[in-house]
């Protein structure tokens, strides 16, 4: 079991870039979850992907943040136009089907740093 | 304001000592999880609770769901420097499945 990965770990870019992030869930999960970690405060959920389909969206994924997962597997987020706020930890965490309060396992997270 | 509220935001005790975490909602919550997190680290899965009034232990760990399921409380015996860490909470409400909540945790540091 090779847990979830995330990559980079680590990405410093200037305001204005666009960047992306990836993850590489748990090989037999079928629930795949995005959230954003400020320093101080718990995850806020992003997104989540059931297979290859986004069921649910926050309000706080913005029209700069996209997120994908073509082929059920691997997921992408991208965030354009980067800003100052956009600093933060980004989580990804996986599970099975959570009709039976299947645990999510998280990834190490990719931290982002605006200058 | 958060749908799960953590409380203390902060504990620093010494080796030894006793310490419970609080995690409380308006809101019912089909299950509850509680995980701990290191810095530069994603939070680990310590318990899943699913029904009211049901306690859980892990060695010196002990987890309690609410009769209501709204709240859940993590004790924690003779704290050890190991146990220092972020301490969350996380909820999946009762009609919103697949949707995970987290309290803003409670950072622990616990001193030789």
């Amino acid at each position: 079991d090779t847990g979830v990965s995330q990559n980079p770990r680590h990405k410093i870019t200037k305001r204005g870039q666009n960047v992306t992030f990836r993850c590489d869930p748990i090989s037999e999960h079928n629930r795949l979850y995005w959230y954003r970690q400020t320093l101080g405060q718990g995850p806020e959920f992003l997104t989540y992907f059931q297979n290859e389909a986004q069921l649910e969206k926050s309000r706080l994924l913005s029209d700069r943040f996209s997120a994908e997962r073509p082929k059920g597997s691997f997921s992408t987020l991208e965030i354009q136009r980067t800003e100052q706020g956009d600093s933060a930890m980004y989580l990804c965490a996986s599970s099975l089907d959570n009709r039976d309060n299947q645990p999510q396992h998280f990834g190490d997270g990719t931290r982002l740093s605006i200058l | 304001t958060q749908l799960l509220e953590q409380s203390p935001q902060f504990l620093s005790i010494q080796e030894g000592e006793n310490l419970t975490v609080y995690c409380n909602s308006s809101s019912v919550f089909s299950s509850l999880q509680w995980y701990r997190q290191e810095p530069g680290e994603g939070p680990v899965l310590l318990v899943t609770v699913v029904t009211g009034g049901e306690v859980k232990k892990l060695k010196r760990l002990t987890f309690q769901f609410g009769d209501a399921r709204k709240d859940s409380s993590l004790h924690i015996t003779a704290a050890q420097p190991g146990d220092t860490g972020l301490y969350l909470c996380a909820g999946e409400l009762e009609y919103n499945f697949n949707k995970f909540y987290f309290g803003s945790g409670t950072k622990l540091n616990v001193k030789p």
